[in-house]
């Protein structure tokens, strides 16, 4: 059982350049997030899903966009990107909200280098 | 707004010895709480949750940790760590249905 898995696992960007983080799930899971976490601040979400075809924005959505068109792929796209971007993102999911007992399963991270 | 703290940024602690990990949250309900453990170069797992009941709730790895309502605190304990406790513990707080809200965490050193 892969569980949620990321790719790639590391990219360096130049500023302006656009790229997509790719992420899966095999656990038929509704939700889905993209989290960035910079040193000393924790993790911040950045847009989440709640089912195919339905996305939301999280804290800090700027700079990025998602798609789902299928329970399994949540795709995280940097358009135009900048140094701010620099960090490293993890894209989770879970059977239910974390609201609701959901206990939110992490890939490996994707550390995305803008320089 | 809610918030959650972790005041130590670093601690280090000897094998076999107790740890003790604080968390402080500010929310205006009763909030979900949770402990989740990041090896390095890992995705975060989690150690253990408390949504209601018993304040005292047991997680995986041998961690427990209890719910302080009067003192707005979760902190996590291990009676006895072992080398393998060496990571990043991040607490979090469920914020309506979708949302985590993550301290910055504490990096756990553990020295033999």
């Amino acid at each position: 059982n892969a569980g949620v898995t990321q790719t790639p696992k590391f990219r360096i960007l130049k500023i302006g350049q656009s790229m997509t983080l790719q992420c899966t799930q095999d656990m038929n899971h509704n939700y889905m997030y993209w989290y960035r976490q910079d040193p000393g601040m924790g993790l911040k979400l950045i847009y989440y899903s709640v089912g195919a075809g339905i996305t939301d924005k999280g804290e800090v959505p700027n700079g990025y966009n998602v798609s789902r068109s299928t329970t399994e792929d949540f795709p995280l796209r940097l358009e135009l990107a900048a140094p701010s971007q620099t960090s490293v993102y993890f894209c989770a999911s879970s059977w239910k909200p974390p609201g609701d007992t959901g206990e939110l399963f992490f890939g490996e991270g994707s550390r995305l280098t803008v320089l | 707004a809610q918030s959650v703290t972790q005041p130590d940024i670093h601690i280090t602690v000897s094998e076999g010895a107790s740890l003790e990990l604080r968390c402080n949250y500010s929310y205006g309900a009763t909030p979900y709480l949770f402990w989740y453990v990041q090896s390095p170069g890992q995705g975060l797992q989690l150690l253990l949750k408390y949504f209601s009941g018993d304040t005292l709730v047991q997680g995986i790895k041998g961690f427990e940790a209890e719910f302080k309502r009067s003192q707005s605190s979760f902190n996590l304990r291990k009676p006895s760590v072992h080398w393998s406790d060496a990571a990043e513990y991040f607490c979090a707080v469920g914020v309506g249905d979708y949302k985590l809200s993550f301290g910055a965490g504490t990096t756990v050193t553990v020295r033999a």
